[in-house]
């Protein structure tokens, strides 16, 4: 139950755009549409900014979009914000023995 | 509005045992499948167990197999976790969450309780 890879780091100024990338392996990215990716403020909990990909739910901005080729998916922010300053954590599911892989986390820096 | 309370967190010591509660309101629990999700300080998210709606399904993390036992009661809307042979490294703020079908992505978090395993 290896975790799913992300940089440690990404950093861009307001306006910008930046892209965090999860892989994984054909055992859990590459074979399921069910990556989703999480934002977390400090001392807050998760909250769900993409699923199923590239799917987002009610109430999140157009700015964040998703995507997946083989065993890597991304996330993108664009028109960086002061507010997107924030931990991103990919998940994916991996099947009914592993169940849920998380990454470990990119801290994005707004700057 | 969907509402996740974790309790049942606190200091324990190495071997010891700590059973967390989490309740919930503002969706039907009975029809969701629900999990619990920890953080270790100044780490990532880590999985830890799964229930399936009916509670006859369950799926824990290799980290906790044999140790920690999830369980539900959907008459009382709550979700539990006993945590039996607690380690050092099982310390983190656990996070209850809802799984979401057909989407498989955690849709709504609660605010998490602390366990500390410390002698």
């Amino acid at each position: 139950q290896s975790a799913l890879t992300q940089p440690a780091s990404v950093s861009g100024s307001p306006g910008q755009s930046i892209t965090i990338s999860c892989t994984g392996t054909s055992s859990d990215v590459g074979s399921y549409n069910f990556v989703s990716w999480y934002q977390q403020h400090p001392g807050k909990a998760p909250k769900l900014m993409i699923y199923e990909v590239s799917k987002r739910p009610s109430g999140i901005s157009y700015r964040f979009s998703g995507s997946k080729s083989g065993n890597t998916a991304s996330l993108t922010i664009s028109g960086l914000q002061a507010e997107d300053e924030a931990d991103y954590y990919c998940c994916s599911y991996a099947g009914s023995s592993t169940y849920v892989l998380f990454g470990g986390g990119t801290k994005l820096t707004v700057l | 509005e969907v509402q996740l309370v974790e309790s049942g967190g606190g200091l324990v010591q190495p071997g010891g045992s700590l059973r967390l509660s989490c309740a919930v309101s503002g969706f039907t629990f009975s029809t969701y499948e629900m999990s619990w999700v920890r953080q270790a300080p100044g780490k990532g998210l880590e999985w830890v167990s799964y229930i399936s709606s009916s509670g006859n399904t369950i799926y824990y993390a290799d980290s906790v197999k044999g140790r920690f036992t999830i369980s539900r009661d959907n008459a009382k809307k709550s979700l539990y976790l006993q945590m039996n042979s607690l380690r050092a490294e099982d310390t983190a703020v656990y996070y209850c969450a809802r799984w979401d079908l057909p989407e498989l992505c955690f849709d709504s978090w609660g605010q998490g309780t602390l366990v500390t395993v410390s002698s």
